[in-house]
């Protein structure tokens, strides 16, 4: 079953323009992480968050994690035209000791140069 | 460093035909191994999940199964393909200890 929800399904934006996606989970996690996929191709992990963090970066992206309403926000800075493709959010339940990693739809981020 | 390689990269079948995708993965040993299901505009349905030789474990029912001959081969298989099979199937690998999954490149069923 699916655990992460993204929303919203899609979101056009500009280049340079900040670009929010969020992600809403059921279960307690251990971690969740965010993925990138290019049309066509295979997942890239892009950010992971663990359950006692509050607040990540790396470079243009920004993710937050609020486990008090189970949900997360994938933020990338200053657009760009290559930033184009479907974001997931992913999360690795509590329960799981095996790494299983159980992911949502996704958005599909479309950004106009 | 580690690499995932995952072939055909497309393949169509016709239904009642038999299916074998493979995943292999290089650069790292006792892999945990995955295979995903990706419908058309759908999010990514774990599918099997192994952590050794032998060790499949099935997430959900399905007209699908998984072997693992090696410890870094994972094989996707079916005696007889539905039209309900067709999608995007991804392999991915990750350590236990180690967070995140390295996917493959995909393969992109269509059964006619």
């Amino acid at each position: 079953s699916q655990q992460g929800e993204e929303d919203p399904q899609a979101l056009s934006i500009q280049e340079g323009e900040n670009a929010t996606m969020n992600c809403s989970y059921k279960t307690s996690i251990n971690n969740l992480q965010w993925y990138r996929q290019n049309s066509g191709r295979g997942l890239v992990h892009l950010i992971l968050i663990r359950s006692n963090e509050r607040e990540k970066h790396s470079g243009r992206l920004r993710v937050t994690l609020d486990t008090s309403k189970k949900s997360s926000s994938l933020l990338i800075t200053a657009s760009r035209a290559a930033d184009t493709a479907s974001y997931f959010c992913a999360t690795d339940a509590v329960r799981s000791t095996l790494g299983r990693l159980y992911f949502g739809r996704g958005t599909q981020l479309t950004v106009w140069p | 460093s580690q690499t995932i390689h995952q072939w055909p990269a497309t393949l169509v079948q016709p239904v009642g035909s038999p299916l074998s995708l493979e995943c292999t993965v290089e650069g790292t040993s006792n892999p945990n191994l995955y295979w995903y299901r990706q419908a058309a505009g759908r999010g990514l349905q774990l599918l099997f999940y192994s952590v050794g030789i032998g060790q499949i474990s099935s997430e959900v029912p399905q007209n699908l199964s998984a072997s693992r001959p090696q410890d870094r081969q994972f094989i996707l298989s079916s005696k007889k393909l539905l039209l309900s099979d067709s999608g995007f199937y991804l392999c991915a690998w990750s350590r236990t200890g180690l967070l995140g999954y390295t996917f493959g490149s995909g393969t992109r069923l269509t059964v006619v």
